[in-house]
């Protein structure tokens, strides 16, 4: 079936820094990547929609400046937390789709802002 | 927007007994509801999905049931395993694959040996 490699599944930072979170589709082509955030015995929360090529489309409430997502391909997307601090410390996870194929998810990235 | 209520939030059952966790969708243009099972420091996992030209579906030990008219579906889970304790969402959407997912709020899933 389809696969999502999500890199890394965790991460410790310090306050101030940047970090990287890389998603691949490996046998497959997301021409959607989702982002979600998803706190302690929470849902799934979207941050950001994606489409290859175009710029991501936010939801409400999220700072578009400090969550930086790329999808350069149909098989990369990248979400970068910029200047991150303790506050977003939290479990992201992205999911790839394509129309009508449905959605796979990836493993999960765990960061920790200290 | 679609909203997707799921209840209950917490339900622990007996291993071998059957369990069964449900959710109401509002939008009634929705036409695919995927099931997702996440173990804890995972990424969800889908465990069965349903479109809407079909009322029941169903996979071994796992079926759902869609009622379009009620706008609910339902998440079957018989000879329950001990593996079979994780969180578990429902979700929907009307473009599958191309529109967002909306969740429900998730039910643990405790099956006791």
């Amino acid at each position: 079936g389809a696969v999502v490699s999500q890199h890394p599944s965790r991460v410790i930072c310090k306050s101030g820094t940047s970090v990287k979170i890389e998603c691949r589709s490996l046998d497959f082509q997301a021409t959607t990547m989702f982002w979600y955030r998803q706190f302690p015995k929470k849902s799934l929360m979207l941050m950001a929609t994606s489409n290859e090529g175009s710029k991501a489309t936010y939801e409400q409430g999220v700072e578009k400046d400090k969550f930086l997502i790329n999808h350069a391909s149909l098989t990369l997307s990248t979400l970068t937390v910029t200047s991150a601090h303790p506050e977003d410390s939290s479990f992201y996870i992205c999911s790839g789709a394509r129309s009508g194929y449905g959605y796979t998810f990836g493993s999960g990235t765990r960061l920790t802002v200290v | 927007g679609e909203n997707v209520e799921q209840h209950p939030s917490t339900l622990s059952v007996q291993e071998g007994d059957s369990a069964v966790i449900k959710c109401t969708y509002s939008d009634s243009a929705s036409n695919y509801f995927p099931w997702y099972k996440q173990e804890l420091g995972k990424g969800p996992q889908l465990i069965i999905d349903i479109r809407s030209n079909v009322g029941e579906k169903k996979d071994q030990r796992i079926a759902v049931t869609l009622n379009k008219t009620a706008k609910h579906f339902s998440l079957h889970i018989t000879e329950t395993q001990p593996e079979d304790s994780a969180v578990y969402f429902c979700a929907a959407t009307w473009m599958e694959g191309a529109q967002k997912l909306v969740f429900g709020q998730g039910t643990r899933l405790t099956i006791n040996p």
